[in-house]
């Protein structure tokens, strides 16, 4: 069974440019979360998506937006790129069952380079 | 909000040792789950082990055994006879049950296993 994945691996652009990273959930998974890993930061909780909507978002500013598609992929867009945003970013996929456990399991990441 | 603290910026053993690495959360949730991650160079964010908080019995994965400490807030990882392969980010990780706020990481311990 295929895991999550993520494109593109790599990814470079300037300063005021958008960025659009794609994952593409475990077959069977319903939840996205998105995470972003800079450096001195550690890994923050960007936004979760359940069954094609946005249900939660972490401390980040506007500018940081996706969507779910009916095939439960997802997009996350950048606008108004800072350098700050340079950073790995993690996909991670589940199946949302309410408030129990459900694992989180994470793609290999894109990592966003902002010159 | 809830806090996840890695005091060990980076530890390093000689193969065949057996290391502990320390972590401390702090939360005024009942329903939670705690999760050790472990990040290889090849960035794939992998599930070590999860304690269920509600779970008195601490949870052990073969060679990886955690010693969770609730009312200390305490959720540390033994890993036993350490392989050459254990070298990685470590990450300690909180998700209150159900995962809307996704998950609080702390900063990571980066391992490193010596020949």
């Amino acid at each position: 069974e295929a895991g999550v994945t993520q494109s593109p691996t790599h990814l470079i652009k300037t300063r005021g440019q958008q960025a659009t990273l794609r994952c593409s959930p475990i077959s069977g998974h319903t939840s996205v979360y998105w995470y972003q890993q800079a450096l001195g930061l550690g890994l923050q909780f960007l936004l979760w998506y359940d069954e094609g909507e946005e249900r939660n978002r972490g401390n980040f500013p506007p500018r940081f937006s996706g969507r779910q598609f009916p095939n439960y992929s997802s997009e996350l867009n950048v606008n108004a790129l800072e350098l700050e945003d340079s950073a790995l970013y993690l996909c991670a996929s589940s199946l949302f069952r309410g408030r129990v456990y459900n694992e989180q399991f994470f793609g290999p990441g894109t990592r966003l380079t902002v010159l | 909000a809830q806090t996840v603290t890695q005091s060990q910026p980076e530890m390093s053993v000689q193969e065949a040792e057996t290391v502990t690495l320390s972590c401390t959360y702090d939360t005024s949730e009942n329903n939670y789950y705690l999760f050790w991650y472990k990040q290889p160079p090849s960035r794939q964010m992998i599930l070590v082990i999860r304690q269920e908080a509600y779970k008195q019995q601490n949870a052990t994965e073969n060679r990886f055994s955690v010693n969770f400490q609730k009312a200390a807030k305490s959720f540390s990882l033994k890993i036993s006879d350490s392989q050459l392969g254990d070298t990685a980010m470590y990450f300690c990780a909180f998700m209150i049950g159900g995962g809307a706020d996704g998950l609080t990481f702390g900063k990571g311990t980066h391992l490193i296993i010596q020949p």
